[in-house]
């Protein structure tokens, strides 16, 4: 057990629906990582949140947003889905937003958009 | 782009030495991590490298050439529980973006 926890484990919804997929850092942890892992994209960067700001952006689409909130915990806001939103979403949190520091996953959202 | 390039798959003895090599992009590189997963789970870290060199800890170690674009995983003593997927990925600079390889499906056999 990392220490991250995320909800829900399943999500099933269909295309055109808006879901949310929170994440509950490691206690101490002030960095936040999203990660969309799809069978034909891999494992790809989203974002990253420290300490509540928003530090670095990857490869989030512009339907897709998050957030930090004042307790660290994290929330993606995914909308208008679409079938190639079908993947599993893992959020990691480190103690610092350095990058050089150990990141700890959690076991990931399964999102399926039917 | 900033390709990173890996094997698809390997196969190894159980006891045996195995390698797993990532080429990447070396403009804007700002450290290399190595991440262990295997299917269906999370992404365990095993390994960041910012300095040429190889750096161990306990059967992995990992070893980087900033030059070449270059760095391997290397595992000892293999145990089939070391079957899974190796992700290279490479953090890069301009908005600290970490981008990951496809992986390499280890198995270890018998």
């Amino acid at each position: 057990d990392s220490g991250v926890t995320q909800t829900p484990k399943h999500l099933i919804t269909a295309t055109g629906q808006r879901v949310t997929l929170r994440c509950s850092p490691r206690s101490g942890d002030l960095s936040v990582y999203w990660y969309q892992q799809s069978l034909d994209q891999g494992l790809q960067f989203l974002i990253q949140y420290y300490n509540g700001e928003e530090r670095a952006k990857g490869n989030i689409l512009e339907r897709f947003s998050a957030q930090q909130f004042p307790d660290l915990h994290s929330e993606l806001n995914l909308s208008s889905l679409e079938l190639g939103d079908s993947a599993l979403y893992f959020c990691a949190s480190s103690v610092t937003g350095g990058w050089d520091t150990e990141a700890f996953f959690g076991q990931g959202t399964r999102l399926t958009v039917v | 782009g900033q390709n990173i390039d890996q094997p698809t798959e390997m196969t190894a003895t159980e006891g045996a030495i195995v390698q797993i090599n990532c080429t990447y992009q070396t403009s804007g590189f700002n450290g290399l991590f190595w991440y262990q997963q295997h299917a269906g789970e999370a992404p365990t870290f095993l390994s960041y490298n910012v300095l040429d060199g190889l750096e161990e800890k306990g059967r992995f170690s990992s070893f980087l050439s900033r030059s070449k674009g270059y760095s391997y995983l290397l595992l000892k003593e293999l145990q089939m529980k070391d079957s899974a997927s190796y992700l290279c990925a490479v953090l890069y600079t301009g908005g600290f973006k970490t981008i990951f390889g496809a992986g390499t499906r280890l198995f270890v056999k018998a």
